[in-house]
């Protein structure tokens, strides 16, 4: 089974500039999340998805972030314009249903590789 | 909101011997789940082993347990006979109810020939 692909891998874009992340959840998967992670910490979620839905994004810098996933598979998060302090690592994560943690057994999120976002 | 807390920035071991890393959280939740991830330096989070809040024994995958607490709210991971490789970054989190997951900041394992 294919797991969850991202891409680009690396980016490197200067202040002000915009930038698109691609993600591909694992096949059959209906729920996608957006996660930051900043050097030394553990990820942040930007934005949940189920299906095409937005079920999360409370921690989405809505004035310049973005995410869609129209067709309820892949998703772009967007940026723009992007600041300094977004540089980061970008993970997509996917699960195979929205259930409730803890009842519905090893619901577990995969994650992709990442993209690393470096902001100059 | 869930708090995760990972105590250890950073834990050293010599191969072959057991580590045990901590990991307490903070849910009033009764439905949750725990999970413990691994980091190389590739930047990948790979899942390592999951617990929920209902399972009565605690979770095991080869090398890896969990040591669940469910009174003391703590989720320690055990690794048995260290490896090389398993020189990482490692995060705790947790999920209750219908939430997404919260992680903890982490914790740096060297493992040393």
């Amino acid at each position: 089974e294919a797991g969850v692909a991202q891409s680009p891998r690396y980016k490197i874009i200067e202040k002000r500039q915009s930038v698109a992340f691609w993600c591909n959840p694992i096949s059959g998967h209906a729920t996608l999340y957006w996660y930051q992670q900043i050097l030394g910490q553990g990820p942040k979620l930007l934005i949940q998805f189920q299906n095409n839905s937005v079920v999360d994004d409370s921690q989405l810098p809505k004035d310049r972030f973005s995410a869609e996933r129209l067709k309820g598979v892949d998703s772009t998060l967007k940026i723009q314009p992007a600041k300094l302090e977004d540089s980061a690592v970008y993970l997509c994560a996917s699960r195979k249903t929205g259930g409730i943690f803890g009842r519905e057994g090893q619901e577990t999120q995969y994650f992709g590789p990442g993209t690393r976002l470096l902001v100059l | 909101a869930q708090k995760i807390t990972q105590t250890q920035p950073g834990m050293f071991v010599q191969e072959k011997e057991a580590v045990t890393l901590d990991c307490t959280y903070d849910t009033s939740d009764q439905s949750y789940g725990l999970f413990w991830y691994k980091q190389p330096s590739s930047g990948e989070m790979i899942f390592l082993i999951y617990q929920g809040s209902y399972d009565e024994q605690n979770a095991t995958e080869g090398r890896y347990s969990l040591n669940f607490q469910k009174a003391r709210k703590s989720a320690n991971l055990v690794i048995s006979a260290s490896q090389l490789g398993d020189s990482a970054m490692y995060f705790c989190a947790a999920a209750p109810g219908y939430s997404t997951l919260t992680f903890g900041k982490g914790t740096m394992l060297l493992v040393s020939p």
